[in-house]
């Protein structure tokens, strides 16, 4: 397994203005993923991490909206830019180990802008 | 992403009762993962079923993947109040690594 920590874990931010969520997985892992969580809602992937790439973005996510880096195997950043109170969601990095087709997700980041 | 159906959207037990939630999608997966949310926290993953046909169980929770590789469910065997929370399933298909995820199962525990 992997345990995933993330920070912050949770913030209040106004409108316009960025913020940078990390996650940091205790070993290393082949692939890092960042999903979105809206109030009372399932999981929806924004992307994937990949290590010495650009990010792979699904439909309806961009990059200059959700800037992504993982500079390793063992971490990643999201960021959420331009902020409106539509991105006011929980924000979860998720990691998948080589040993087995398992993902694991980190606590997330509650993100609320007003 | 692919659509998967999961139903019930909730249910509301009595302690000691058992559970049954089942996931259903159009597309053949190769794998099916159960996971656990508490407010405030990250999916906790329970189970994960990686053939078809497979039967596994972790604790009080059973869970299979579907003979056709179209279903899975969870069963929760003698339910307690730490049972509360939302269930989620989860599933890869094709060649593409992400999860796509059922839009889950809130299931609250009476004593």
């Amino acid at each position: 397994s992997a345990v995933i920590s993330q920070k912050p874990s949770r913030d209040i931010c106004q409108r316009g203005t960025s913020l940078t969520i990390q996650c940091q997985v205790d070993s290393q892992v082949t692939m890092m993923f960042w999903y979105r969580q809206q109030p009372g809602q399932s999981l929806t992937l924004i992307a994937t991490a990949n290590q010495g790439s650009e990010a792979t973005y699904e439909s309806g996510f961009v990059i200059d909206k959700f800037p992504i880096s993982r500079p390793n195997l063992t971490f990643s950043t999201l960021t959420v830019s331009n902020m409106s109170p539509e991105d006011s969601s929980i924000y979860l990095c998720s990691a998948r180990t080589g040993l087995t087709d398992t993902q694991y997700f980190g606590p997330g980041t509650r993100l609320t802008v007003l | 992403g692919q659509q998967l159906n999961q139903s019930p959207q909730s249910m509301f037990i009595q302690e000691g009762e058992d559970v049954s939630m089942n996931c259903t999608s159009s597309s053949i997966f190769n794998t099916w993962l159960w996971y656990k949310q508490d407010p405030g926290e990250g999916p906790v993953l329970l189970i994960a079923l990686y053939k078809a046909g497979e039967l596994t169980s972790n604790g009080r929770l059973t869970a299979q993947f579907g003979i056709t590789r179209k279903d899975s469910f969870l069963n929760i065997s003698a339910s307690i109040p730490s049972d509360v929370g939302i269930y989620f399933c989860a599933g890869r298909y094709g060649s593409g690594y992400a999860l796509n995820f059922g839009k889950g199962t809130s299931l609250l525990v009476t004593p």
